[in-house]
């Protein structure tokens, strides 16, 4: 049965910091894995997509790697800002008895000061 | 595009009550998906479609939650008897294809959702 876990799941940085958020998994036998951002009250937004094939998805200041092999993805984001504070997801897509399922992560609540 | 759209927004009502939760897909999308968000068990797939077709209902809790897709466009959740553990955040998302056979997917575009209180 696919899990997955985030660490850590709340993280507070000042302003300009980089940081690095984890996502990690069990079942490396993964379509692909994708990265939301969830704002207060509100749905989630997609920021990367990485297919199975892929190592890793730029978007602007975010950077989304992929190991398959060990389980792991991180989300890198670049010079951290107050309007990055939400709450990041990840998700990985796997079959289970055939059919599609979409696995969430319970998220890290981040928080950047200004 | 408006994105997904979910109505009503926000539902409150009495345990033992009937309770609707509608989505429309982003137009030309062809896949939709049902989600519960609550603190303790985070974000659950409760079932998900493609043209129309449920293709796996293993995340339904029980037999009190339905769904269906009426059209390519429009999907309803029902929860008939509501009870207080329903209480949640329900989100439908839509996506632009599944590649015939393969279940590979898009990007999921999520709607704002529907917070419901069953009191």
């Amino acid at each position: 049965k696919q899990e997955v876990t985030q660490i850590p799941a709340a993280l507070s940085v000042p302003e300009g910091e980089n940081l690095v958020l984890n996502c990690s998994f069990t079942d490396s036998a993964i379509y692909n894995l994708q990265w939301f951002r969830q704002d207060p009250g509100k749905g989630l937004t997609s920021l990367l997509l990485i297919q199975s094939s892929q190592r890793e998805q730029t978007s602007g200041r975010l950077n989304a790697s992929l190991d398959k092999s060990s389980g792991r993805s991180t989300l890198y984001i670049a010079a951290s800002q107050p309007g990055d504070s939400a709450t990041y997801l990840c998700a990985v897509s796997s079959t289970t008895s055939g059919t599609y399922k979409y696995i969430f992560g319970t998220g890290t609540r981040l928080k950047v000061l200004a | 595009d408006a994105g997904v759209i979910q109505s009503p927004r926000h539902e409150v009502t009495e345990m033992g009550q009937e309770v609707t939760l509608r989505c429309k897909l982003i137009s030309g999308h062809n896949s939709l998906f049902w989600y519960r968000q609550t603190m303790m068990r985070g974000l659950e797939l409760l079932i998900y479609f493609n043209n129309n077709v449920p293709i796996d209902d293993s995340g339904m809790p029980e037999d009190r939650f339905s769904a269906k897709m009426p059209n390519a466009s429009f999907s309803t959740l029902k929860i008939q008897p509501s009870e207080p553990r329903d209480s949640a955040v329900y989100f439908c998302a839509s996506s632009p294809r599944l590649a015939g056979g393969s279940f590979r997917t898009d990007t999921q575009y999520f709607g704002p959702g529907t917070r419901l209180t069953v009191l």
